[in-house]
């Protein structure tokens, strides 16, 4: 069973404020992933790491940013939210490096900029 | 072209019917294939994990890879009302560091 937490569940909260999302894992996985996903549509990747101190950007356009200081945590940040950010993200995290491992999510984070 | 193709549905069978769930992809390259069952609200969750062409069981549900056909697909036997959700397919290459790619996800509804 995969042990991978994120907070808040939800987050309602107006334009202009810095907002960090929290994704922590329990496992030890040395790859992390932030997906973003509308209601009903495809994950896009945003950002992912494999390791402490290493980030990329995914596949769609993100004007957010992570860091990964730690192995088990990765946290997303909006210096600035607006409406467009209003969507569901989602963290994940597999195993090590080099074997490609499937990986596993976290129930997500459904934000709405007002 | 998109390297991964999944019909997004939404499809819609009675309770009991056996369902079959499909994908191909473009890139030989890929190697590893998943199946994800998302429930809406949740997160995505782990459902089949295949590496070679043939078939994989569990329980209900088979996972069905054909590398030469670049195909896979997933069959769910005896289908119930609580197997109503959106099935993703995904995929990575045999290259080491690179993520999954994902299929849009199929929407499918059992009915009572």
């Amino acid at each position: 069973e995969a042990d991978i937490y994120q907070t808040p569940r939800y987050l309602v909260i107006g334009t202009g404020k810095k907002i960090t999302l929290e994704c922590s894992q329990t496992m030890g996985h040395d790859k992390m992933y932030w997906y973003q996903q509308d209601p009903g549509m495809e994950l896009h990747l945003i950002h992912y790491s494999y390791g402490v101190n290493s980030t990329e950007k995914g596949d769609l356009s993100s004007e957010s940013t992570v860091s990964r200081i730690r192995t088990e945590h990765f946290p997303l940040t909006l210096e600035s939210a607006r409406p467009s950010h209003t969507s569901q993200y989602l963290c994940a995290s597999s195993g090590d490096r080099g074997r490609n491992q499937p990986q596993h999510f976290g129930d997500g984070t459904r934000l709405s900029i007002l | 072209q998109k390297e991964v193709e999944q019909d997004p549905g939404p499809l819609s069978v009675p309770e009991g019917a056996i369902v079959s769930l499909n994908c191909t992809y473009s890139n030989s390259a890929f190697q590893y294939f998943m199946w994800y069952r998302q429930y809406s609200r949740k997160g995505p969750e782990l459902l089949m994990y295949t590496y070679s062409s043939g078939n994989k069981e569990d329980g209900r549900f088979t996972a069905q890879v054909d590398k030469s056909s670049k195909y896979i697909s997933l069959f769910i036997r005896d289908s119930q009302p609580s197997d109503s959700a959106t099935y993703l397919c995904a995929m990575i290459r045999n290259s080491g560091n690179t993520p999954l790619v994902f299929g849009k996800g199929t929407r499918l509804s059992v009915i009572a």
